[in-house]
């Protein structure tokens, strides 16, 4: 089993709509929660970090459920601007060092 | 403000070749990570480095070697370059359990 696994997608939604993705992490030591978004051909880049109360910024927002080790990204009222690719990434737990990535989920908003 | 600084940007190898990768970061960051992405798959782990003077091995490090010279700077070593090594390779940075910067990649093609 995979550390990190994230929906597989990919998400085809049209301009306004709501989309939710999903990851699960295996360590449950695991300290710190992330999603980055990665644009075709471009390295990622922070998105936003997850807390346990739960954040927000703007359309997006972000869930921790430590008790089932889910984390999750709501996007709400969808732009053309939001396809990408969006990233989990779970930090430490067993290597606190280590940083580690889903698969990713793609989005694809069409007008 | 450079961040990651990766090089080269591309590069084509013919089978049995080496190479290094460089990546360097002037945000003082203890970790630096080497990932690699296949198309259409997400960040495989090769080897990360959380401290100078350490290295330890990801999910996929066999075929590479690395080498953490300094805080600032961590290669990524082919010996001897084979077809499954085609990807496009990212180098990333951070403070432990924090954001993580990435440089704009390194595109590498095994013939």
């Amino acid at each position: 089993r995979k550390e990190v696994e994230q929906d597989p997608g990919p998400f085809n939604v049209p301009e306004g709509a709501t989309v939710a993705f999903n990851c699960t992490y295996s360590n449950s030591a695991s300290q710190s929660f992330f999603w980055y978004r990665q644009d075709c051909r471009k390295e990622p880049k922070l998105l936003m970090s997850v807390y346990s109360s739960g954040n927000e910024d703007g359309r997006f927002t972000a869930q921790l459920n430590r008790a089932s080790q889910y984390i999750s990204l709501l996007i709400r009222d969808s732009k053309l601007s939001d396809s990408a690719t969006y990233l989990c990434v779970v930090n430490g737990g067993t290597n606190a060092g280590k940083s580690t990535f889903g698969d990713g989920t793609t989005l694809t908003v069409k007008p | 403000n450079a961040g990651v600084t990766q090089t080269p940007k591309f590069q084509v190898l013919k089978t049995g070749q080496s190479m290094t990768l460089q990546c360097a970061q002037d945000m003082n960051h203890n970790s630096m990570y080497w990932y690699r992405q296949d198309p259409g798959m997400g960040l495989r782990l090769i080897y990360y480095s959380a401290s100078e003077g350490t290295t330890d091995k990801g999910e996929v490090p066999n075929g590479y070697n690395v080498s953490r010279l300094n805080k600032r700077e961590f290669s990524l070593r082919l010996e001897s370059a084979a077809p499954s090594q085609t990807s496009v390779y990212f180098c990333a940075s951070m403070v432990q359990n924090t954001e993580a910067f990435f440089g704009q990649g390194t595109r590498l093609t095994v013939v």
